[in-house]
């Protein structure tokens, strides 16, 4: 069975620096990936996805994700923090058709 | 409505009583999710409705907990006998179709909180 394991359940940079949110997956098949956001007093909502084509992957916010297969990783990064991005992430998997697995998720605080 | 629909917004509950949450999800969405979101548990994986197929059920806590979909589009989650260890935010979320690396749409969930 897929599952995924995030490192850090808090994680604090400063504005301006760079971001790094780790994620581990574990799947039988090729998977999809996400990652998801939830900012405060907010739902989630979806930052990006791998579905097995580029493995670079872009999403909002001028966040993005590397699928390295060797590494059973897909970790989250952001060149340049902003007081905006404090919120917590959450990175998921699925096994094709199968259902969407979550990680625990990891607070990111931003310091000024 | 154009988002994922969920009710009651905030529940409390004594001990032992019965609770039912209620999703209505985006309309011509197939698949169907119930996660529930604790401090330090992230999001855990309940239950799985994918068109007319057998529900997955893999993630439900205990036999206290049963969910219906009916009609391929409006779901409850039922819980029986509930424990203080149930409150947490319970996520109803939709999407288009099964294969679609789909994208899930979540509603703003159902707080529970058992007495």
């Amino acid at each position: 069975a897929q599952s995924v394991t995030q490192l850090g359940s808090h994680v604090s940079v400063s504005e301006g620096a760079l971001v790094l949110l780790r994620c581990n997956y574990s799947s039988s098949v090729p998977p999809y990936l996400f990652w998801y956001v939830q900012y405060p007093n907010q739902g989630l909502q979806l930052l990006l996805k791998y579905t097995s084509a580029a493995t670079l992957v872009k999403g909002i916010n001028g966040f993005e994700a590397e699928f390295k297969k060797s590494e059973t990783s897909f970790h989250l990064t952001k060149p340049s923090a902003h007081m905006s991005d404090a919120a917590e992430y959450f990175c998921a998997v699925s096994e094709r058709d199968d259902k969407i697995i979550f990680g625990k998720g990891t607070r990111l605080h931003i310091l000024p | 409505g154009a988002g994922v629909s969920q009710s009651p917004s905030n529940k409390v509950t004594e001990k032992g009583k019965d609770v039912e949450l209620r999703c209505d999800p985006i309309s011509g969405h197939t698949a169907l999710y119930w996660y529930r979101q604790s401090l330090g548990q992230g999001l855990e994986f309940l239950i799985y409705f994918q068109g007319n197929s057998a529900p997955d059920k893999s993630g439900l806590p205990s036999d206290r907990f049963s969910a219906e979909r009916t009609g391929g589009s409006v779901s409850t989650l039922t819980i029986q006998r509930t424990q203080q260890e149930d409150s947490a935010v319970y996520l109803c979320a939709s999407s288009l179709r099964r294969g679609f690396g789909g994208e899930l749409f979540f509603g703003e969930g159902s707080r529970l909180t058992v007495l």
